[in-house]
């Protein structure tokens, strides 16, 4: 089955720094790589995703990036806030069945 | 916005117990699955769901079933609950593999 690993598990950053969580997986068929965030106390909530056809795909202060060749993908956010301080999750799913492998989380602080 | 409602927020149970923890969206979304949360293991999949009637083992399906008659509803259960299942339990839905999940606000379970 699929395997994702997530880095780093803790990240801390200045407010105003960029933050950089990196994801591999292991099944070349997967094709669809989400990204959750997971404020304290609630649920997981899509962030930004990207499929296989596009390398990256930025929205305002948020990017993904999509190495299929390297089965790696990162996200990248600038100019961090402290509401930026939360889980993150990135998954990876394979086309045809809705089964979705999720890294382990990275625990984000953003320090003012 | 699609809703995705878990019946309890917290649950205490004593072992061996048999426990129903209730998952319903709104949005007619053909796919439904349970996770449960546990710190440095991230999200795993207990039981996924495409259609009613359907069901499919996740990665940690022992010591778990679920049910799905309707469309709008899917069930864990704990046939015998026990105190590594102490967890929170997060539920989600989707519209299709096109799509990101919609996650529950979670049940956070402790067996005593």
């Amino acid at each position: 089955g699929e395997n994702v690993e997530q880095h780093p598990s803790t990240l801390s950053v200045q407010e105003g720094d960029s933050a950089v969580i990196k994801c591999t997986y292991s099944d070349s068929a997967s094709n669809y790589f989400p990204w959750y965030k997971q404020e304290l106390g609630k649920r997981p909530q899509l962030i930004i995703d990207i499929r296989s056809n596009v390398g990256e795909k930025k929205d305002q202060r948020i990017a993904v990036t999509l190495n299929k060749t390297a089965k790696h993908f990162s996200l990248h956010i600038t100019e961090t806030q402290p509401e930026d301080s939360a889980v993150y999750f990135c998954a990876a799913i394979t086309e045809g069945y809705q089964k979705v492998t999720f890294g382990t989380g990275t625990k984000l602080q953003v320090i003012p | 916005d699609v809703k995705v409602t878990q019946s309890s927020r917290y649950l205490v149970k004593r072992t061996g117990e048999k426990v129903f923890l209730e998952c319903v969206q709104d949005m007619d979304h053909e796919n439904m699955f349970w996770y449960r949360q546990d710190p440095g293991l991230g999200l795993r999949l207990i039981y996924f769901s495409y259609d009613v009637k359907m069901k499919e083992k996740g990665d940690i399906p022992e010591g778990y079933s679920v049910s799905r008659e309707k469309k709008e509803r899917f069930s864990l259960i704990l046939e015998s609950a026990s105190t590594n299942q102490t967890s929170m339990y997060l539920c989600a839905s989707s519209a299709g593999t096109r799509y990101g999940y919609t996650f529950g606000s979670g049940t956070r379970l402790t067996v005593v």
